[in-house]
């Protein structure tokens, strides 16, 4: 079983919907969680990260983690055809960039 | 990906051709790392250096190598190519906060 689970889908939705990406992770010495947007044949960008529990915020785009359930979830609202792309998910410790990912959501979103 | 660049972009060998990936970075931040791309396995994490000079092993080392030529640049060196290493290979580079997290644009290889 890998350490950080993702639904690799794929997940269609229509302009507009509320998009809700989920993870499972089993290490309980995971500190951090990372949320990652890859258009096709590109590099990750970094979209989101939360430190421990909780909610953070950023216009679109709400990252949740609750540690007691081991769960992560990345939720877009108003979602854009330029949100189309693969969402990752990944979660670390102390070492910023030593990252262990899920495999990857492919979402697209339909005018 | 600005301030990560990978060479080469796209990469075909045959089975025991050797080849090095390089990765450099213009943003003076002290960790780099080097993940690989599979399709239904994410990104896995090969080798890493915390600081010029340190390197170690991740999560799946065997069949490469790596050196830390200076703060700017990491390489990853495939001795002997395998058809299992078929990826696309990705350089990280990380900074001392969370959001200071940048990936290269990746190399293609195939080996055949």
């Amino acid at each position: 079983q890998k350490e950080v689970e993702q639904d690799p889908g794929p997940l269609s939705v229509p302009e507009g919907a509320i998009v809700s990406l989920n993870c499972t992770y089993s290490n309980s010495a995971f500190q951090y969680f990372m949320w990652y947007r890859q258009y096709s044949r590109k590099g990750p960008e970094l979209l989101m990260y939360t430190y421990s529990s909780g909610n953070k915020e950023d216009g679109r785009f709400t990252a949740q983690v609750d540690k007691s359930s081991k769960y992560i979830s990345l939720f877009i609202r108003d979602s854009q055809p330029s949100d189309s792309a693969t969402y990752l998910c990944a979660a670390g410790g102390t070492s910023y960039g030593k990252l262990t990912f899920g495999q990857g959501t492919i979402l697209t979103v339909h005018p | 990906n600005a301030g990560v660049t990978q060479t080469p972009k796209f990469q075909v060998l045959k089975t025991g051709q050797s080849m090095t990936l390089q990765c450099a970075q213009d943003m003076n931040h002290n960790s780099m790392y080097w993940y690989r791309q599979d399709p239904g396995m994410g990104l896995r994490l090969i080798y890493y250096s915390a600081s010029e000079g340190t390197t170690d092993k991740g999560e799946v080392p065997n069949g490469y190598n790596v050196s830390r030529l200076n703060k700017r640049e990491f390489s990853l060196r495939l001795e002997s190519a395998a058809p299992s290493q078929t990826s696309v290979y990705f350089c990280l580079i990380a900074g001392v906060l969370y959001n200071e997290q940048f990936f290269g644009p990746g190399t293609r290889l195939t080996v055949l």
